[in-house]
């Protein structure tokens, strides 16, 4: 079966610009999660979908930070404007929800770079 | 708020030799645990989970309610084993994974 798929898989951009990724889960997964890894640390939930309705997003920075899933299957994550800070790779993943238990699948992430 | 702690940002051992790589978790509920892997240059993985109660590639984990503890094991380190090592802690009903930072296993031939 086809993995997750991500895009752009490298992203230069300078601050207080804009920028978007986009993920297109495994098909039939109903949950789809992204994740901010900042070099040295673990992934760190951003928001958290279930079918095109958010569960969660307590850790998603709203004033610049905004994403959303439009027909519960692909999404895409907006930072406008971006910061130094927000550099790091921005990783994808999707399950099948409840049933998966914790199963995530991921994909190859964005490196996003501020300068 | 639930926490996954991974002492150790690096972990060197020799081939043949075994590993263990800690991890402790903070959590009031009844907690499920896991272990993703991240092999150079390929995608972070499920590697192994607690309530499967299996051994991939040779690697198993006991949850220890007492010590909270669910640390990685292998008795004889191979080469291929190298990669990034994420503990992860499964809470509430939407399935939100909370990660450890991670440990970098490094086995010297």
């Amino acid at each position: 079966e086809a993995g997750v798929a991500q895009s752009p898989r490298y992203k230069i951009i300078e601050k207080r610009q804009s920028v978007a990724f986009w993920c297109n889960p495994i098909s039939g997964h109903a949950t789809l999660y992204w994740y901010q890894q900042i070099l040295g640390q673990g992934p760190k939930l951003l928001i958290q979908f279930q079918n095109n309705g958010v569960v969660d997003d307590s850790q998603l920075p709203k004033d610049r930070f905004s994403a959303e899933r439009l027909k519960g299957v692909d999404s895409t994550l907006k930072i406008q404007p971006a910061k130094l800070e927000d550099s790091a790779v921005y990783l994808c993943a999707s399950s099948l929800g409840r049933v998966s238990r914790g199963t995530q699948y991921f994909g190859p992430g964005t490196r996003l770079l501020v300068l | 708020a639930q926490r996954v702690t991974q002492p150790e940002k690096l972990l060197s051992v020799f081939k043949g030799a075994p590993v263990e790589l800690k991890c402790n978790y903070s959590y009031s509920g009844s907690p499920e645990l896991f272990w993703y892997v991240q092999y150079s240059r390929q995608r972070l993985q499920l590697l192994l989970r607690h309530i499967s109660r299996e051994s991939i590639k040779g690697f198993t984990a006991d949850l220890n309610k007492g010590e909270t503890s669910f640390h990685l094991k292998k008795p004889f380190a191979q080469e291929e084993d190298s990669a990034m090592y994420y503990c992860a802690l499964l809470v509430g009903g939407y399935q939100k994974v909370t990660f450890g930072t991670g440990t970098k296993l490094q086995v010297i031939p």
